[in-house]
């Protein structure tokens, strides 16, 4: 079975500091890799993903993150937030069913 | 972009009473529709896997005859919630897989519905 494990649950951060978001996984086999955001209010999008190829993945809004896949880690990271990033951050994994399962979710409060 | 349609957003119901949440792909269609539920505090939680045309493959735990999930079309899978009670007073998400992705590495990235907050008094 596969499972997710994010560690921080609760994150607050002044702006303009440097953002790193743990997230590590469980599966044998192939994985894909995922971090969705939920801005307060609205749904959950997707912020990047990865398949295959450069472990190091870029998403929007400056947002990256980097497969490491002898450590099973997937951490997110972004050298400066912004107020605007204050949101909930969910990493996900889907090991080759249909299913994605996600992690519990760390909330991110950037203080102006 | 792809956009997934829920409805309601937010539904109050009594106890015993049934409730019937939609979920729609705009502009895709979707040959899979998941239906998740979230707990305050908690992550989401896979309730089932809607297939157009065929039965919904249910999670673990899941009581099907109590969610029933049916995916007429490409573009609409809906949940009722049977008989409902106070514990199953949730927020509900659905997420939709475009089915042009087909077998591509693009297939599993998930459109997500806005959600469907239920209250059971």
């Amino acid at each position: 079975a596969q499972s997710v494990s994010q560690h921080n649950h609760h994150v607050i951060l002044s702006e303009a500091a440097s953002l790193e978001l743990g997230c590590n996984y469980s599966y044998g086999g192939t994985v894909n890799l995922f971090w969705y955001v939920q801005y307060p209010g609205q749904h959950l999008q997707l912020l990047l993903k990865y398949f295959s190829g450069d472990p190091l993945v870029k998403g929007i809004k400056g947002f990256e993150a980097e497969f490491i896949k002898s450590k099973f880690s997937f951490n997110l990271r972004k050298p400066s937030v912004q107020w605007s990033d204050t949101a909930e951050y969910f990493c996900a994994v889907n090991g080759g069913y249909q299913k994605v399962t996600f992690g519990t979710g760390t909330k991110l409060q950037v203080i102006p | 972009g792809a956009v997934v349609s829920q409805h309601p957003s937010w539904v109050i119901c009594k106890s015993g009473t049934s409730v019937k949440i939609e979920c729609r792909s705009l502009d895709f269609q979707a040959t899979t529709m998941f239906w998740y539920r979230q707990f305050p505090k908690q992550s989401l939680m896979l309730m089932a896997t809607s297939n157009e045309g065929s039965k919904a493959t249910y999670e673990q735990g899941v009581e099907k005859d109590k969610f029933l999930i049916n995916h007429a079309s490409l573009t609409l899978s809906t949940l009722t919630v049977t008989s409902a009670h106070p514990e199953d007073s949730s927020f509900y998400i659905c997420s939709a897989r475009d089915r042009a992705s087909g077998s591509v590495s693009g297939a599993n990235v998930l459109t997500f519905g806005a959600g469907s907050r239920l209250t059971v008094l």
